[in-house]
Order: structure tokens, then C-alpha cells, then sequence
């Protein structure tokens, strides 16, 4: 069973492009949340989906970011017209679809760095 | 989702055990405790979780006391490659909104 995949593990984008970082979760998980680590700092929530449903887009940015998780394919972390301050490590974590005492799990990652 | 504190930092000798205190004052009654670690800055790795009962997996083992308001995680026989950041997580009942705080930084020493 593969675990949670990420790609690209590494992404360089210059200022005002758009950055689309790709999670595929575990096999048999329907729920998938994404976290963003600045550099020296802990992961901070971003975003949970179900699919084809959001669920707490809290922690996500009010302008340039968005988040989707289709019926078919893996969930997309879209940030447009990226700015040097985006430029952090992304991880998403995929769980099944019963909550009650089941644990979630994580990804290596997606390293973005603007230019 | 309960708030946990834990130690900023720890030293542990290599091969001795480490244990790492959390605290959960806040937690309610269905609400578990998970632990995790991050090596550098690679995914967080899943170590154990619990409820009410003490737990053992293959990589630790998980003290909670019995008013639930802290547990300990134990490794029996740290190496160098346990040195980590640990956190201790309280999410909300059946959610993984996971509230990472500070954590612990795990040093292991030769």
C-alpha cells in the first residue's frame, strides 16, 4: 500500500506565476487536509476536503489560494500569482473515511520557492 | 481541539529511554491523543495515538494518566535516529485538524 504521494517534491516558480502542487492519497482515504511549514516554523492547517467537497478551508489564505479534491485524481493546492512569502514547505495528509480514533497520514512534502 | 504544551527541548542519551511529557488539560472525553515526529523537514511520521488506555506500538509506547490531562511518550531505547521534533496532538473529536504546536526537539546523544 503506497502511502500519501506528493509531487513535484520540489517546485521553483518566479514572482506572479502559478504554483500547482499535486497529492494523491493512500488507498481507501476519501479525506485529504494540506499544511503549510515556513521555513523554522511549525505546520499550520490549511485546508480539509472530502471529495468533491471542502470542509474547513480556515487556515487557507483569502486571495490566491485554492484547493480541490475530484471524484477522480488527486488533490490540487493551487497558488496563483505567486509572491516571495509563498515560498515554504507543503505537506498533505490523507485519513479514511471513519474519523473515530484512526490516524492520519503524511506526505514528504512539496518545497516551494519563489524567485 | 484541546491545547497541549509540551518541553521545547530534551536531550537523551543514546540507547537510554525517552520520555516525553505533554500536556492536555483541556481534552475531552472522545477526543485522542496522537503523537508525531518530524526528522529535518520531512512529513511528519505517525508514532501512536490513545484514549484512555496506556498504548504500545513497535516504534513507542503512550502513557495517559487516568484524568486524561497528560500522557507521556516512551522510547525505550532512543537512537540517533529518533532526534526529532515531537508533537503531541489533541485534535477536535473525529476530525484530523491537526493544531501543531512548538513540540519537543529531541536530541539524542551518542
Amino acid at each position: 500500500n503506497a502511502g500519501v504521494m506528493q509531487n513535484p517534491r520540489h517546485l521553483v516558480r518566479r514572482r506572479g506565476q502559478e504554483a500547482r502542487l499535486r497529492c494523491s492519497p493512500m488507498k481507501g482515504h476519501s479525506h485529504v487536509y494540506w499544511y503549510r511549514q515556513l521555513p523554522e516554523e511549525g505546520l499550520k492547517f490549511m485546508v480539509y476536503l472530502q471529495k468533491e467537497n471542502i470542509i474547513d478551508e480556515s487556515g487557507m489564505p483569502k486571495e490566491r489560494f485554492s484547493a480541490e479534491f475530484p471524484k477522480e485524481g488527486p488533490s490540487i493546492l493551487r497558488i496563483q500569482q505567486v509572491v516571495r512569502g509563498d515560498s515554504a514547505a507543503y505537506f498533505c495528509a490523507s485519513s479514511p473515511p471513519t474519523g473515530m480514533g484512526t490516524e492520519a497520514f503524511f506526505g514528504q512534502g512539496t518545497r516551494l520557492t519563489v524567485v | 481541539d484541546a491545547k497541549t504544551t509540551q518541553p521545547p527541548s530534551m536531550d537523551c542519551a543514546e540507547g537510554r529511554a525517552a520520555n516525553l511529557p505533554c500536556n492536555h488539560s483541556t481534552i475531552s472525553g472522545n477526543e485522542y491523543v496522537y503523537w508525531y515526529r518530524q526528522i529535518h523537514s520531512q512529513g511528519p511520521q505517525y508514532i501512536i495515538h490513545g484514549l484512555k488506555n496506556n498504548e504500545t506500538n513497535e516504534m513507542a509506547s503512550l502513557i495517559i494518566t487516568e484524568d486524561r490531562k497528560s500522557s507521556t511518550l516512551i522510547l525505550p531505547h532512543a537512537t540517533l535516529r529518533d532526534t526529532a521534533v515531537y508533537y503531541c496532538i489533541a485534535p477536535a473529536e473525529g476530525t484530523y485538524k491537526y493544531i501543531f504546536g512548538t513540540g519537543t526537539r529531541l536530541k539524542v546523544l551518542a
